[in-house]
Order: C-alpha cells, then sequence, then structure tokens
C-alpha cells in the first residue's frame, strides 16, 4: 500500500520559531511537493522536487524553504514562522516527468501563535 | 481570473440523490483532468482521472469533460453518507518536461441520511 508520511500531524509554534516539517514516501518516487490548504484559496503549491537535491519554487514560496538530501525525504522548513503562516501544509508525490496521480500524507496543521 | 473556478459551497444532498460537481476552466492548454475526495482532516486522494474530452465511468462515478466548453463535471448516483467529502478538480497541461497541476479550491458534499 502506498504511503506519504507527514511526522507531524498538529504543530502549535510561536512567532519567530523555526519550524521543519517532514514528509517520507515510501513509492520511490522522483517527484515530491509542498502544498498548502487555505479555506477559499484551496491546495497553492509552495516547492516541489524532482530529483534529489534539486528543487523549484511553487506559487507562494515566500517565507518557506526545503530540503532534499535523500530520494524519499522532503523537508519544509519556516525559518522565522508568522501567523500568517497557520495553515493546513500537505506533503504529495508522484512519479516521472508527466507527473501522473498524486499521492498526498495526511496533512499537518501548524498553528502561529 | 482563477485558472480553476470551482464553487465551494455548502452542498447538502439527501442520501440516494444524484450529485453533480462542475469546474470551469480558463487555459485551454489543460489536458489531464482529475478529481480528489477529502475527507475531514485527510489528505485529498485521486478518485477520476480522465484525458481529453468525454465521459469516464467507475461504479457509481462519472467524470466529464467538455473541452469545447473548458468545463469539467463529477457526477455521483446513489449518493451516500460515506460520500459526504470535500471534492477538488484537478488539472495539468502536456507539453513535456513536468507539469504543475492546479486544483480548484474545492467543494463541500454533505449527504444526509
Amino acid at each position: 500500500d502506498v504511503k506519504v508520511t507527514q511526522s507531524s500531524r498538529y504543530l502549535v509554534k510561536r512567532t519567530g520559531e523555526k519550524v521543519f516539517l517532514e514528509c517520507v514516501q515510501d513509492m520511490d518516487h522522483e517527484n515530491m511537493f509542498w502544498y498548502r490548504q487555505d479555506p477559499g484559496l484551496g491546495l497553492r503549491l509552495i516547492y516541489f522536487s524532482y530529483d534529489v537535491k534539486m528543487k523549484e519554487k511553487g506559487d507562494i514560496p515566500e517565507g518557506y524553504s526545503v530540503s532534499r538530501e535523500k530520494k524519499e525525504r522532503f523537508s519544509l522548513i519556516l525559518e522565522s514562522a508568522s501567523t500568517n503562516q497557520t495553515s493546513m501544509y500537505l506533503c504529495a508525490s508522484n512519479g516521472g516527468p508527466g507527473g501522473g496521480e498524486l499521492f498526498f500524507g495526511e496533512g499537518s496543521r501548524l498553528t502561529v501563535l | 481570473q482563477k485558472e480553476v473556478e470551482q464553487d465551494p459551497g455548502p452542498l447538502s444532498v439527501p442520501e440516494g440523490a444524484i450529485v453533480s460537481l462542475n469546474c470551469t476552466y480558463s487555459n485551454s492548454a489543460f489536458q489531464y483532468f482529475m478529481w480528489y475526495r477529502q475527507y475531514s482532516r485527510k489528505g485529498p486522494e485521486l478518485l477520476m482521472y480522465t484525458y481529453s474530452s468525454g465521459n469516464k465511468e467507475d461504479g457509481r462515478f462519472t467524470a466529464q469533460v467538455d473541452k469545447s466548453s473548458k468545463y469539467i463535471s463529477l457526477f455521483i448516483r446513489d449518493s451516500q453518507p460515506s460520500d459526504s467529502a470535500t471534492y477538488l478538480c484537478a488539472m495539468r497541461k502536456n507539453s513535456g518536461g513536468y507539469q504543475k497541476v492546479t486544483f480548484g479550491i474545492g467543494t463541500k458534499l454533505q449527504v444526509i441520511p
């Protein structure tokens, strides 16, 4: 059974803290993605990676960075969390340049106070 | 104007009803069309995946694409309370290399027993 695992389901952080969100997939997929999901705005792409150590900006990369040191792991980093980064963060993966089906994790609900 | 427009609802129907969910899009380059289902506090999961115009059926679900009108639909027959979820349309282009998936904001559906 295919799986994308996000390490933290719920986090509460304070403004200015550094936040790490980790995602692991067990499908040997080349492509991995970080989205945020907000009411009325839907899913918005933050960053994606199509290979180890490669990264590409999505639609809303400001305030975020990513790391992909191993094929199966893709981390999202908030260097200095702000209240407007309170959101649901979803990791996804798929295989090959055409992409195909996106497999999502269960999400990480981040609250920044 | 957003590339993909989707009514957020909520849509409330009695059990057994036929449900129609719709999205419009503005970019004629979109070639692949998808519907994802997202249960509360879970990540989205792929429900239907179609390429080009026409209908595709899978059990109680039918996906319809009308490229001339830039309009896609998902029909659910004999709706069940377990169909209560948010339904996201998604689409991508097909012009080589990695292609980003663009999502609608999702329609929240509630099926009343």
